[in-house]
């Protein structure tokens, strides 16, 4: 149980053009979503929490008008990164929190990644 | 500030041989604390998580992290290694009650190498 997927793994684009990733919790609810952003060697970095039915919040020095997040349904939070130029290469991976039963304790499933090279 | 600190960038651990790796977190209160795995270009998989009680935690694969309160670390640990462990490590701290849907703050990951 607690898979997520994400669509597609690995996506090689033109400058200037858009691509969109999908996060999908496959076997549960997820009322909330991250995307984060990790480059060669690194850590993951957080760029935005989303959650669903509502604006995704960012991080400080994320750009919400180039990396939009839609989540429309609790199984599904898309990533359309805009207008996509090479510094844009990069891994992104989403994570969704499966919520305990009691509500306090949560844990975040990831999905796979996606690959993203921007030429 | 909430951070999670890795010392160790790279280690390199003969096959069969004990593993540790640290671990220490700064946080504003208990959090609730993560061990992760990576694969070369793929997601991260769940080792093992504490949230409460028992300080010793399981977790897949053999391995299992030791939560000290007193040292705010929480270390991971295998008594022998396989190759296929080789793979990057990832700590994380997570929310405490009423902060459900803080994300993790991770730390910057320990690469473990296998040799045989």
């Amino acid at each position: 149980g607690a898979v997520v997927s994400q669509h597609p793994s690995r996506v090689i684009c033109k400058s200037g053009t858009s691509v969109k990733i999908e996060c999908r919790s496959l076997d549960f609810q997820a009322t909330t979503m991250f995307w984060y952003r990790q480059f060669p060697k690194q850590s993951l970095m957080l760029m935005a929490t989303s959650n669903e039915g509502s604006k995704a919040t960012y991080e400080q020095g994320v750009e919400k008008d180039k990396f939009l997040i839609n989540h429309a349904s609790l199984t599904l939070s898309t990533l359309t990164v805009t207008s996509a130029h090479p510094e844009d290469s990069s891994f992104y991976i989403c994570s969704a929190r499966l919520a305990g039963g009691t509500g306090i304790t949560d844990t975040q499933y990831f999905g796979p990644g996606t690959r993203l090279t921007v030429l | 500030a909430q951070s999670v600190t890795q010392p160790d960038i790279h280690i390199t651990v003969s096959e069969g041989a004990s593993l540790e790796l640290r671990c220490n977190y700064s946080y504003g209160a208990t959090p609730y604390l993560f061990w992760y795995v990576q694969s070369p270009g793929q997601g991260l998989q769940l080792l093992l998580k504490y949230f409460s009680g028992d300080t010793l935690v399981q977790g897949i694969k053999g391995f299992e992290a030791e939560f000290k309160r007193s040292q705010s670390s929480f270390n991971l640990r295998k008594p022998s290694v396989h190759w296929s462990d080789a793979a990057e490590y990832f700590c994380a701290v997570g929310p405490t009650l009423g902060q459900a849907g803080t994300a993790l703050i991770f730390g910057k990951g320990t690469t473990l190498s296998v040799s045989s």
